[in-house]
């Protein structure tokens, strides 16, 4: 069974960083490309930022790029997103998702229950 | 960056009715390999999304038939044949076409 499990996620002020964490099981997590996507309080869908399964590319949100960087150990099944000057903006629940398929993109078809972060004085 | 617009923004239909919702995306979405990069996904309240349809038409495994998903180029339509009380939810496209992988605002889909 595929399993995404974030964590790392908590209240935090105002230009300081948080590093979210992603593990995943049940599948061959080296073969996959990874995302972070967010949904803020009561709002849409955020694609955040991506990364292909050597971490040889690397995609981020216009609204995040140069703050945040994302990256990945495969040999611990891990996804993460390093965060830095964090802004109020970015308080939302931020998903880990598994691109389906391999070597090609076909959406997100599996995903975690998310992590919250909370950017707040 | 690809502006994804879904139409409507909510939709209230009857049980057993139809349900149709479009997105329209403001680059083509059809590449050479003869695919839309484009997908839907359903999200119900406390509960992450789930991915309906890829490849624009191509339904997920284990989504039901009453699913499908049509269109091509920058005009994209998903449709439910006869809702079912599980079918209320927020739904969303997405275009994966090139990063930032943007979806639509989302269309919330209720019982009338």
């Amino acid at each position: 069974e595929v399993q995404l499990v974030e964590s790392g996620g908590g209240l935090v002020q105002p230009g300081k960083s948080l590093r979210l964490s992603c593990t995943a099981s049940g599948f061959t997590f080296d073969d996959c490309a990874m995302h972070w996507v967010r949904q803020a309080p009561g709002k849409g869908l955020e694609w955040v930022s991506g990364i292909s399964w050597n971490s040889g590319n690397k995609g981020y949100a216009d609204s995040v790029k140069g703050r945040f960087t994302i990256s990945r150990d495969n040999a611990k099944n891990s996804l993460y997103l390093q965060m830095s000057s964090l802004r109020t903006e970015d308080t939302a629940l931020y998903y880990c998702a598994k691109e389906r398929g391999v070597g090609a993109t076909q959406g997100f078809d599996y995903w975690g229950q998310g992590t919250l972060v909370i950017v707040s004085s | 960056d690809i502006v994804m617009t879904q139409s409507p923004d909510s939709l209230a239909v009857s049980l057993g009715e139809r349900a149709t919702i479009n997105c329209k995306s403001s680059q083509i979405l059809f590449s050479s390999s003869n695919e839309d990069y484009l997908a839907w996904y359903q999200q119900k309240p406390g509960q992450p999304p789930k991915l309906l349809i890829y490849w624009a038409s191509t339904r997920e495994s284990g989504v039901p038939d009453r699913f499908s998903g049509s269109g091509s180029g920058t005009d994209f339509t998903l449709t439910i044949s006869s809702l079912q009380a599980e079918d209320v939810a927020v739904y969303y496209c997405q275009q994966y076409y090139s990063t930032p992988y943007t979806f639509g605002q989302g269309t919330k889909l209720e019982f009338k």
